[in-house]
Formats: C-alpha cells, sequence, structure tokens
C-alpha cells in the first residue's frame, strides 16, 4: 500500500515558465513532508520542508504548498531552468523532519530550453 | 570529505555470496539511516541508528540483511547469500538529529545480484 503517490511519473516545462509537481498521501498521522531532488548517480538531495502547522513555504524559487484537509502537498518551481531537470521525490514522516521518511516514486522534471 | 561517503559504488555479486557496503557519515552526525532504492521507485527505509544504537530495523526485508554501527560513526550494512531481488541502489544518510535537520544523503551503492 502506497502511503506516499507521485501520480505523474513524468513532466516537461518550457524554461522559464512554473513547474508544479504534485504528492498525495494517505495517512492522516503524517505531519512533516519534504522534496528531495536527485541527478543521476547520485543520492537525493534535500530540496525543501514543510510541516502542518503551515499550508506554505517559499525559498527562493521553490516554494510547497499543503493542503492538510485534501492530503495533497505541490512543489512550485518558478521561474524553472534546465538545471532543475531531474527526479524529485516527495516524502513524509509522522516523527519529525530527521525520522523514517515514507517516499514517493518520484516525478522526472524535464526543462527545455 | 563534506557529505556522506558510501563505499563500494559498484558491487557485482553472484547469487549466495554475502556482502558489505559501508558508509561514513558527516562527521558529528548522530542519526544514520539506510534506504533501498529499487529501480523505479523511491528509496525505502530499512533501519536507524542513534550513535551506536540500532533503534529501529523495521524495514530489513529478511534476516540475512543485518547492520552495525559499533563506535557510532561507520556504519556497514551486511547482506548474507544474496539474492537477486536483492539488487537495488542502498543509500546511506545522516543528520544531526537536531529536529528541523533534514536528512543528507550518499551516493549509494548499486548492487547486482547475478
Amino acid at each position: 500500500d502506497q502511503q506516499v503517490k507521485q501520480n505523474s511519473p513524468s513532466l516537461s516545462v518550457q524554461e522559464g515558465r512554473i513547474s508544479i509537481l504534485n504528492c498525495d498521501y494517505t495517512n492522516s498521522m503524517f505531519d512533516y513532508f519534504l522534496w528531495y531532488k536527485k541527478y543521476p548517480a547520485e543520492g537525493p538531495t534535500f530540496l525543501i520542508s514543510i510541516s502542518s502547522i503551515k499550508d506554505k513555504n517559499e525559498d527562493g524559487r521553490f516554494t510547497v504548498f499543503l493542503n492538510k484537509s485534501a492530503k495533497h502537498l505541490s512543489l512550485h518551481i518558478v521561474p524553472s531552468q534546465p538545471g532543475d531537470s531531474a527526479v524529485y521525490f516527495c516524502a513524509a514522516s509522522a516523527v519529525g523532519f530527521t525520522d523514517k521518511l515514507i517516499f514517493g516514486t518520484g516525478t522526472r522534471l524535464q526543462v527545455f530550453p | 570529505g563534506a557529505g556522506v561517503s558510501q563505499s563500494p559504488r559498484y558491487k557485482v555479486a553472484k547469487r549466495g555470496q554475502d556482502v558489505a557496503l559501508r558508509c561514513d557519515p558527516i562527521s558529528g552526525h548522530v542519526s544514520l539511516f539506510w534506504y533501498q532504492q529499487a529501480l523505479g521507485q523511491g528509496p525505502e527505509f530499512l533501519t536507524y541508528f542513534q550513535n551506536e544504537a540500532q533503534l529501529d530495523k523495521s524495514g530489513l526485508p529478511s534476516d540475512r540483511f543485518f547492520a552495525e554501527r559499533p563506535e557510532g560513526s561507520v556504519s556497514t550494512l551486511k547482506i548474507q547469500r544474496t539474492q537477486q531481488e536483492d539488487s537495488a541502489v542502498y543509500l546511506c544518510a545522516s543528520s544531526l538529529d537536531t529536529g528541523n535537520s533534514p536528512l543528507h544523503f550518499g551516493n549509494g551503492t548499486r548492487l547486482t545480484v547475478t
């Protein structure tokens, strides 16, 4: 049973436009959410996080939105750049940002010129 | 180095062989995690250490998998009698364990069992 779902395996966006990556979860005990970015042959790199006491967190070009009632979060990248091309993983935890994380299956983002 | 270091980067094992995967966490990081990532999937939790104590091993798929961190720093994940379904990337991650510090991952060890 997949507790964290990323239903879009891939997304293609033009440089300069907005990229929106979506993530849904089923476990209402999850209170901590993170996005990781992964390049080929490298480990995941932390991007941005949010806890359930907030509905939005922003860091430069990256914004994460959380809708707890819908059990849905999204990552917005504005403007998208070719260097953003990577696989993005959504992850969730019931205990804390450093605790056992449940990952989604990832969305491959391609940003083209 | 400044990051989490894993060795070897690639390991090919014949079915039935034992393997040992090493993880050097970031200096001073208290928490250490092992994850398994199968092709096309997200990382899946295997086990967790706080210093030398293994606090959670609920994700280890069978008793052929064993992890240790005897001095609270370097960790080794051992897989005995490898099977083809063990083929995956094994990721190690560490954190300061301050509650707000995210996990820092290594580049992983890609294990192929033939």
